[in-house]
Protein backbone atom coordinates (compact mmCIF):
# COMPACT_ATOMS: atom_id res chain seq x y z
CA UNK A 1 0.00 0.00 0.00
CA UNK A 2 1.22 3.68 -0.78
CA UNK A 3 2.27 6.00 2.33
CA UNK A 4 3.04 9.26 2.71
CA UNK A 5 5.18 11.24 5.21
CA UNK A 6 6.27 14.39 6.03
CA UNK A 7 8.65 15.57 8.49
CA UNK A 8 8.84 17.52 10.98
CA UNK A 9 5.20 17.61 12.34
CA UNK A 10 5.95 20.99 14.00
CA UNK A 11 8.54 23.51 13.45
CA UNK A 12 8.93 27.01 15.15
CA UNK A 13 11.59 29.66 12.84
CA UNK A 14 12.66 32.90 13.85
CA UNK A 15 11.51 35.36 11.27
CA UNK A 16 14.00 36.14 8.67
CA UNK A 17 15.32 32.20 8.88
CA UNK A 18 15.39 29.18 6.09
CA UNK A 19 13.00 26.73 6.01
CA UNK A 20 13.20 22.94 3.97
CA UNK A 21 9.78 21.00 4.69
CA UNK A 22 10.63 17.62 3.08
CA UNK A 23 7.19 14.81 1.59
CA UNK A 24 8.10 11.45 0.71
CA UNK A 25 5.22 8.82 -0.66
CA UNK A 26 6.19 5.39 -0.46
CA UNK A 27 4.47 1.92 -2.70
CA UNK A 28 4.31 3.98 -5.77
CA UNK A 29 6.13 5.56 -9.00
CA UNK A 30 5.50 8.78 -10.77
CA UNK A 31 3.31 10.05 -8.13
CA UNK A 32 1.74 13.71 -8.64
CA UNK A 33 2.51 15.60 -5.73
CA UNK A 34 1.08 18.98 -4.07
CA UNK A 35 2.16 21.36 -1.21
CA UNK A 36 -1.08 23.09 0.71
CA UNK A 37 -1.87 25.74 3.33
CA UNK A 38 -4.16 25.70 5.63
CA UNK A 39 -4.93 28.42 7.69
CA UNK A 40 -6.97 28.25 10.80
CA UNK A 41 -10.54 28.12 10.09
CA UNK A 42 -10.07 28.42 6.39
CA UNK A 43 -9.87 25.67 3.75
CA UNK A 44 -6.79 24.68 1.87
CA UNK A 45 -4.59 26.50 -0.64
CA UNK A 46 -2.97 24.63 -2.79
CA UNK A 47 0.98 26.13 -3.46
CA UNK A 48 2.30 23.92 -5.54
CA UNK A 49 2.28 20.54 -7.62
CA UNK A 50 4.61 18.24 -9.75
CA UNK A 51 3.32 15.65 -12.01
CA UNK A 52 7.24 14.82 -12.36
CA UNK A 53 10.40 15.35 -11.57
CA UNK A 54 12.27 18.84 -11.83
CA UNK A 55 8.63 19.96 -13.18
CA UNK A 56 7.00 22.28 -10.99
CA UNK A 57 4.19 24.67 -11.52
CA UNK A 58 3.18 27.58 -8.78
CA UNK A 59 -0.22 28.45 -7.90
CA UNK A 60 0.35 31.88 -5.89
CA UNK A 61 3.33 34.07 -5.98
CA UNK A 62 4.53 34.31 -2.53
CA UNK A 63 7.59 33.53 -0.42
CA UNK A 64 8.33 29.70 -0.88
CA UNK A 65 9.76 27.93 -3.32
CA UNK A 66 9.23 23.69 -4.27
CA UNK A 67 11.45 21.14 -5.97
CA UNK A 68 11.22 17.47 -6.96
CA UNK A 69 14.97 16.28 -7.14
CA UNK A 70 13.72 12.59 -6.87
CA UNK A 71 10.38 11.28 -8.25
CA UNK A 72 8.51 10.65 -4.58
CA UNK A 73 10.24 13.40 -3.18
CA UNK A 74 9.13 16.83 -2.64
CA UNK A 75 10.55 19.88 -0.50
CA UNK A 76 8.85 22.61 0.27
CA UNK A 77 11.37 26.00 0.94
CA UNK A 78 12.17 29.37 1.70
CA UNK A 79 15.05 31.63 2.00
CA UNK A 80 13.96 33.93 4.25
CA UNK A 81 10.49 33.45 6.19
CA UNK A 82 7.90 35.86 7.00
CA UNK A 83 5.79 35.78 9.79
CA UNK A 84 2.86 35.49 7.09
CA UNK A 85 4.36 31.66 6.32
CA UNK A 86 3.15 30.40 9.84
CA UNK A 87 0.25 27.66 9.26
CA UNK A 88 -0.15 23.94 8.53
CA UNK A 89 1.24 23.03 5.79
CA UNK A 90 0.87 19.65 3.81
CA UNK A 91 1.75 17.87 0.99
CA UNK A 92 -0.46 15.35 -1.34
CA UNK A 93 -0.63 12.82 -3.44
CA UNK A 94 -2.39 11.16 -6.26
CA UNK A 95 -2.26 8.68 -9.27
CA UNK A 96 -2.61 9.22 -13.17
CA UNK A 97 -5.12 11.58 -15.03
CA UNK A 98 -6.36 14.46 -13.18
CA UNK A 99 -9.90 12.93 -11.82
CA UNK A 100 -8.15 10.84 -9.19
CA UNK A 101 -8.30 11.80 -5.40
CA UNK A 102 -5.57 13.25 -3.30
CA UNK A 103 -3.90 11.57 -0.34
CA UNK A 104 -2.57 13.33 2.07
CA UNK A 105 0.15 13.69 5.25
CA UNK A 106 -0.61 14.44 8.45
CA UNK A 107 1.26 17.79 7.91
CA UNK A 108 3.93 20.40 9.16
CA UNK A 109 2.64 22.95 11.53
CA UNK A 110 5.04 25.88 11.16
CA UNK A 111 4.91 28.99 13.87
CA UNK A 112 7.52 32.11 13.22
CA UNK A 113 8.55 33.57 16.36
CA UNK B 1 -18.53 34.49 -4.61
CA UNK B 2 -16.92 31.39 -3.21
CA UNK B 3 -16.42 28.48 -6.20
CA UNK B 4 -17.84 25.65 -3.32
CA UNK B 5 -19.66 27.13 -0.24
CA UNK B 6 -19.76 25.28 3.01
CA UNK B 7 -21.15 25.90 6.49
CA UNK B 8 -18.15 26.03 8.59
CA UNK B 9 -20.20 24.84 11.82
CA UNK B 10 -19.90 24.07 14.64
CA UNK B 11 -22.17 21.58 14.91
CA UNK B 12 -22.57 19.82 18.29
CA UNK B 13 -24.85 16.43 18.15
CA UNK B 14 -25.83 13.82 20.63
CA UNK B 15 -24.35 10.74 20.15
CA UNK B 16 -26.32 7.85 17.44
CA UNK B 17 -27.79 11.04 15.46
CA UNK B 18 -27.84 11.16 12.15
CA UNK B 19 -25.43 13.89 10.45
CA UNK B 20 -25.79 15.74 7.63
CA UNK B 21 -23.28 18.13 5.84
CA UNK B 22 -23.51 19.54 2.93
CA UNK B 23 -21.60 21.97 0.46
CA UNK B 24 -23.07 24.04 -2.10
CA UNK B 25 -21.04 24.57 -5.73
CA UNK B 26 -21.23 27.05 -8.56
CA UNK B 27 -19.30 25.65 -11.27
CA UNK B 28 -21.73 23.25 -13.08
CA UNK B 29 -18.63 21.70 -14.97
CA UNK B 30 -17.42 19.77 -11.37
CA UNK B 31 -17.60 16.61 -12.29
CA UNK B 32 -15.63 14.68 -9.30
CA UNK B 33 -16.53 14.80 -5.86
CA UNK B 34 -14.50 13.83 -2.56
CA UNK B 35 -15.35 14.34 1.39
CA UNK B 36 -13.02 14.21 4.09
CA UNK B 37 -12.34 13.75 7.29
CA UNK B 38 -9.94 15.49 9.48
CA UNK B 39 -8.93 15.22 12.74
CA UNK B 40 -7.00 17.78 14.93
CA UNK B 41 -3.52 18.40 13.83
CA UNK B 42 -3.79 15.32 11.19
CA UNK B 43 -3.97 15.22 7.66
CA UNK B 44 -7.34 14.91 5.62
CA UNK B 45 -8.22 11.57 5.08
CA UNK B 46 -10.12 10.03 2.00
CA UNK B 47 -13.85 9.23 3.45
CA UNK B 48 -15.86 9.39 0.05
CA UNK B 49 -15.33 9.90 -3.43
CA UNK B 50 -18.05 9.70 -5.90
CA UNK B 51 -18.60 11.62 -10.02
CA UNK B 52 -22.00 11.02 -10.52
CA UNK B 53 -25.42 12.35 -9.09
CA UNK B 54 -27.31 9.88 -6.99
CA UNK B 55 -26.12 8.05 -3.66
CA UNK B 56 -23.01 5.61 -2.37
CA UNK B 57 -22.75 4.21 0.56
CA UNK B 58 -19.90 3.00 2.69
CA UNK B 59 -21.07 1.70 6.39
CA UNK B 60 -22.11 4.24 8.22
CA UNK B 61 -21.55 6.89 5.92
CA UNK B 62 -23.95 7.93 2.46
CA UNK B 63 -22.49 10.33 0.07
CA UNK B 64 -25.24 12.22 -2.30
CA UNK B 65 -24.84 14.35 -5.35
CA UNK B 66 -27.31 16.24 -7.01
CA UNK B 67 -25.85 18.06 -9.72
CA UNK B 68 -29.13 20.03 -11.00
CA UNK B 69 -28.83 21.48 -7.92
CA UNK B 70 -25.11 21.91 -7.33
CA UNK B 71 -25.15 20.18 -3.88
CA UNK B 72 -23.75 17.60 -2.21
CA UNK B 73 -24.03 15.97 1.43
CA UNK B 74 -22.50 13.57 3.62
CA UNK B 75 -24.65 12.01 5.94
CA UNK B 76 -23.81 9.79 8.72
CA UNK B 77 -25.51 7.12 10.54
CA UNK B 78 -25.38 6.38 14.05
CA UNK B 79 -22.93 8.80 14.77
CA UNK B 80 -20.01 8.09 17.19
CA UNK B 81 -17.84 10.48 19.19
CA UNK B 82 -14.62 8.79 17.49
CA UNK B 83 -16.61 11.23 14.66
CA UNK B 84 -15.42 14.11 15.83
CA UNK B 85 -13.61 15.72 13.43
CA UNK B 86 -13.51 18.61 10.53
CA UNK B 87 -15.12 17.52 7.38
CA UNK B 88 -14.15 18.87 4.52
CA UNK B 89 -15.82 18.79 0.93
CA UNK B 90 -13.67 18.97 -2.14
CA UNK B 91 -14.50 18.65 -5.97
CA UNK B 92 -12.23 18.20 -9.03
CA UNK B 93 -12.79 19.60 -12.64
CA UNK B 94 -11.97 17.52 -15.54
CA UNK B 95 -8.14 17.89 -16.12
CA UNK B 96 -6.89 17.46 -20.06
CA UNK B 97 -2.92 16.90 -18.62
CA UNK B 98 -2.02 14.91 -15.43
CA UNK B 99 -1.99 16.24 -12.17
CA UNK B 100 -5.99 17.06 -10.44
CA UNK B 101 -6.74 20.51 -8.99
CA UNK B 102 -9.45 20.25 -6.13
CA UNK B 103 -11.34 23.01 -5.04
CA UNK B 104 -12.32 22.74 -0.77
CA UNK B 105 -14.71 24.13 1.08
CA UNK B 106 -13.92 25.73 4.36
CA UNK B 107 -14.80 22.55 6.16
CA UNK B 108 -17.25 21.84 8.88
CA UNK B 109 -16.49 20.88 12.49
CA UNK B 110 -18.51 18.00 14.12
CA UNK B 111 -18.71 17.62 17.69
CA UNK B 112 -20.51 14.25 18.60
CA UNK B 113 -21.21 14.08 22.38
CA UNK B 114 -21.66 10.56 24.22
Amino acid sequence: SQTIHQWPATLVQPVGSPLSLECTVEGTSNPNLYWYRQAAGRGLQLLFYSVGIGQISSEVPQNLSASRPQDRQFILSSKKLLLSDSGFYLCAWNRGSGNQPQHFGDGTRLSIL
Amino acid sequence: QKEVEQDPGPLSVPEGAIVSLNCTYSNSAFQYFMWYRQYSRKGPELLMYTYSSGNKEDGRFTAQVDKSSKYISLFIRDSQPSDSATYLCAMILPQGTSGSRLTFGEGTQLTVNP
